[in-house]
Order: structure tokens, then sequence, then C-alpha cells
């Protein structure tokens, strides 16, 4: 299987900050890797697919880059709505597989 | 809009089967993999398998043969069934949409528990 690995787990930010968040593969991925945010209680949500493409109807502060095995989720601006945990997914090979989680949460 | 309607039981004894059902509302069945996943309680996403229209199914090995995806196409529904069920199955199980390689549309989740 392949391992995705995160960082940081946790992370306090203020409205307004730069948030980057990483994930890192265990093998070549190429661009196959998806960002989703969760929050308590509720369903995860796609925001970005394939590395760099934002899913239609999310905010532009969110982004996405990287390929093989270091990629970067960045929100430029981050908002009260933007709380939650963050995982990386990838598809290139079955099973498919989660990275561990970032927690984003408010100073 | 494409919504995903899931039920089941949320109490399922040791040793028994775990049977979830999932209806697609508002958008296309064929053309897509169905999809189950689950997070135990604090934890992470597991993708437990998929199946599309045409028979391709995949499932997680971690799950050792224990687990069955099927499609109902005339209903729009899929269904997971998990056997030999232990307490480290309890989790909130989803049923998602898969369009390319990202879960798109999710259903509300389900809270299975096992306990005697």
């Amino acid at each position: 299987d392949i391992q995705l690995t995160q960082s940081p787990s946790s992370l306090s930010a203020s409205v307004g900050d730069r948030v980057t968040i990483t994930c890192q593969a265990s093998q070549d991925i190429s661009n196959s890797l998806n960002w989703y945010q969760q929050k308590p209680g509720q369903a995860p949500t796609v925001l970005i697919h394939d590395a760099l493409n934002l899913e239609r109807g999310v905010p532009s502060r969110f982004s996405g880059s990287g390929s093989g095995t270091d990629f970067t989720f960045t929100i430029s601006s981050v908002q009260p709505e933007d709380f939650g945990t963050y995982y990386c997914q990838q598809h290139i090979d079955l099973p498919l597989t989660f990275g561990p989680g970032t927690k984003v949460d408010f100073k | 809009q494409v919504q995903l309607q899931q039920w089941g039981a949320g109490l399922v004894k040791p040793s028994e089967t775990l049977s979830l059902t999932c209806a697609v509302y508002g958008g296309a069945f064929s053309g897509f993999f169905w999809t189950w996943i689950r997070q135990p309680a604090g934890k992470g996403l597991e993708w437990i398998g998929e199946a599309k229209q045409g028979g391709s199914t995949n499932y997680n090995p971690s799950l050792r043969g224990r687990v069955t995806i099927s499609l109902d196409t005339s209903r729009k529904q899929f269904s997971l069934k998990l056997t030999s069920m232990t307490a480290a199955d309890t989790a909130v199980y989803y049923c998602t949409r898969v369009p390319g390689r990202h879960f798109d549309v999710w259903g509300q989740g389900i809270l299975v528990t096992v306990s005697a």
C-alpha cells in the first residue's frame, strides 16, 4: 500500500493567515493526489483533485501543488469557516489510501 | 444536485454481517465507481472498496475477503456487506461517488457499533 504522511498533524491559525499543509507519498504517485476538508460530524468534501485542480464551487483561496512524492495544500487567507481536518488521498494505486489528517483550529 | 442517502443497521453483534445500502438521487448511476469508506471515531479514513456497472469491483485487501459491494442498477442503489464483524469494525460508514478518482459526493454517514 502507498503510505501518505502529512505535516503538521495540527496547527492553530488566525483569520487571514496563510496556511500550508504538506503531504508526502511513500512512492511516486505522479499528480494522483486529492485534498479533502472534514468538519466535525460531517462527511469530507473534496477541495482539490489531481494535485492542483480546484473542485467546482470551492473558493479560490484554496490551492494545491506538487507531483511525484511531495505535495502542498495552501489556504492563502484562512477564514473562520475553514476550521476542520484536512486529508490528502492518493488514487494512483489500489487500495486507495488517505493521509492521517491535519487539524486546523483557530488561535 | 446529486445526493446519496444511506441506511442500515447501526448496531451489529460480533461475528455477524453488516448490511448497508446507499441510494442515488438526482443523477446518473452508470459511468461511476460507487464506493464505501469508513472512519473509526476520532481517526482517519479507510477505503473499503468500490463497484462499477459492468461488474468491476475492487476491495481493500486489509478486509481479507470479508467485503462485498453490489449494485442494483434498476433502483440506483448500491450495498455493502461486511462479514465476521468485530469491535475493530466499529466506525462511521460513508457511501460515496467517484467520477474520476476523487470522492465528489458523500452520503450522510452511519455510525455502526459492534457490540453484543
